[in-house]
């Protein structure tokens, strides 16, 4: 059970905007900044978003993030078939003196 | 290219040991923070254990913690997990990744670790 609590699975036809929510505490999200990472099946996962809404170079613009108080979000608009994957949050938590990952949350575009 | 490649996968029994290697080029190796990450079968992704640019600085999971240790070679370019203790709970794919801003931006393609009598 993973201290950061992500809906197991979103869905959206291409074209729409998405999010999935990331929720955590004090200790983490509260303190830290989130990441984003994108799991297409059989690939190494990929880094989506650092400091909660930068993106990496070579990410489209289409994938946004934003973090409130305890909780994150990531916004996909625009959505495309190859957008299909599983998305983690992740962030630094004190308490654990460890990194966690959200129980990720599989995006199915209809 | 900037690539990580891990080695030393395999079938271990229960108690029994793997030492893990992620080859890293492209790069200055020197200077970043490394990690591995796993993901059993069907799950989701876990952090295992990081290490810092100064070899001191380790930190583990709680599920690792004791069992495992991490560490890196600058000469080699090379990061290492020695996995001892196994249980049928590591049974994962073991992926190195490279820490830079935060966030995870290189990762290899990952070495399967299964545990099994």
């Amino acid at each position: 059970q993973s201290v950061l609590t992500q809906p197991p699975s979103a869905s959206g036809t291409p074209g729409q905007r998405v999010t999935i929510s990331c929720s955590g505490s004090s200790p983490n999200i509260g303190s830290h900044n989130v990441c984003w990472y994108q799991h297409l099946p059989g690939a190494s996962p990929k880094l989506l978003l650092y400091r909660n809404d930068q993106r990496p170079s070579g990410v489209p613009d289409r994938f946004s993030g934003s973090k409130s108080g305890t909780s994150a979000s990531l916004a996909i608009s625009g959505l495309r078939s190859e957008d299909e994957a599983d998305y983690y949050c992740a962030a630094w938590d004190d308490s654990l003196s460890g990194r966690l990952f959200g129980g990720g949350t599989k995006l199915t575009v209809l | 290219e900037v690539q990580l490649v891990e080695s030393g996968g395999g079938l271990v029994k229960p108690g029994g040991s793997l030492r893990l290697s992620c080859a890293a080029s492209g790069f200055t190796f020197s200077t970043y923070i490394f990690n591995w990450v796993r993901q059993a079968p069907g799950k989701g992704l876990e952090w295992v254990s990081s290490i810092g640019t100064l070899i001191r600085n380790t930190y583990y999971a709680h599920s690792v913690k004791g069992r495992f240790i991490i560490s890196r070679d600058n000469a080699k370019n090379s990061l290492y997990l020695q996995m001892n203790s196994l249980i049928a709970e590591d049974t994962a794919i073991y992926y190195c990744a490279r820490q830079d801003e935060e966030g995870f931006d290189i990762w290899g393609p990952g070495t399967m670790v299964s545990v099994s009598s």
